[in-house]
């Protein structure tokens, strides 16, 4: 096994541009995938490999990775943005998806 | 679309059978997983199988008291949890993983409460 770390807290002013980040060794050789969860509503994915947006995710919402650190990026943050984020990637045997960061609550001021 | 069922309120030791059901997709090809919530807490990954239910994985956590399976033919994904402790209170999701050149679980159900009673 092995384990993604996040901030547990970030907040970013509406429009302005954050970044949140999910540190592991995995992450070395995966890359990692972002769920984006509302207040009692399923996750939803945000971003998934290298960094690609499923359909109906605005492109606000972008992905990057260097070495052992993921990066999540919202460029001109919205009101809607509100909520917490979850990096997500293999395990070190790479057999399967079985690991989660403890998530970031993002809060838009 | 994926919809579970199945939770409720448990005694300590007790057992329970989660289902999950497919719906607008081939599911027989894809693997699947569980995920669970805790209660103000985050998301933690729980079992993993693959389409043709050759291949099955568990969190530690779990190993030895859950079974993960499911019927093709039905459309659906099951999770058999036995020995239940306290600290296996959560929301349950179901999630579809595709695999490719990348994996990433890419469709998730409105999940299932487990709620553990003393």
């Amino acid at each position: 096994s092995s384990e993604l770390t996040q901030d547990p807290a970030v907040s970013v002013a509406l429009g302005q541009t954050v970044r949140i980040t999910c540190q592991g060794d995995s992450l070395r050789a995966f890359y990692a995938n972002w769920y984006q969860q509302k207040p009692r509503q399923a996750p939803v994915l945000v971003i998934y490999g290298k960094n690609n947006r499923p359909s109906g995710i605005p492109d606000r919402f972008s992905g990057s990775s260097s070495g052992n650190t993921a990066s999540l990026t919202i460029t001109g943050a919205q009101a809607e943005d509100e909520a917490s984020y979850y990096c997500n990637s293999r395990d070190s045997s790479g057999d399967h998806l079985g690991v989660f960061g403890g998530g970031t609550k993002l809060t838009v001021l | 679309l994926l919809v579970e069922s199945g939770g409720g309120l448990v005694q300590p030791g007790g057992s329970l059978r989660l289902s999950c059901v497919g719906s607008g997709f081939s599911f027989s090809s894809y693997s699947m997983n569980w995920v669970r919530q805790a209660p103000g807490k985050g998301l933690e990954w729980v079992s993993y199988i693959s389409s043709g239910s050759t291949t099955i994985y568990y969190a530690d956590s779990v190993k030895g008291r859950f079974t993960i399976s499911r019927d093709n033919a039905k459309k659906s994904l099951f999770l058999q949890l036995n020995s239940l402790r306290a600290e296996d209170t959560a929301i349950y999701y179901c999630a579809r993983e595709y695999r490719g050149s990348y994996y990433y679980m890419d469709v998730w159900g409105k999940g299932t409460t487990v709620t553990f009673s003393s």
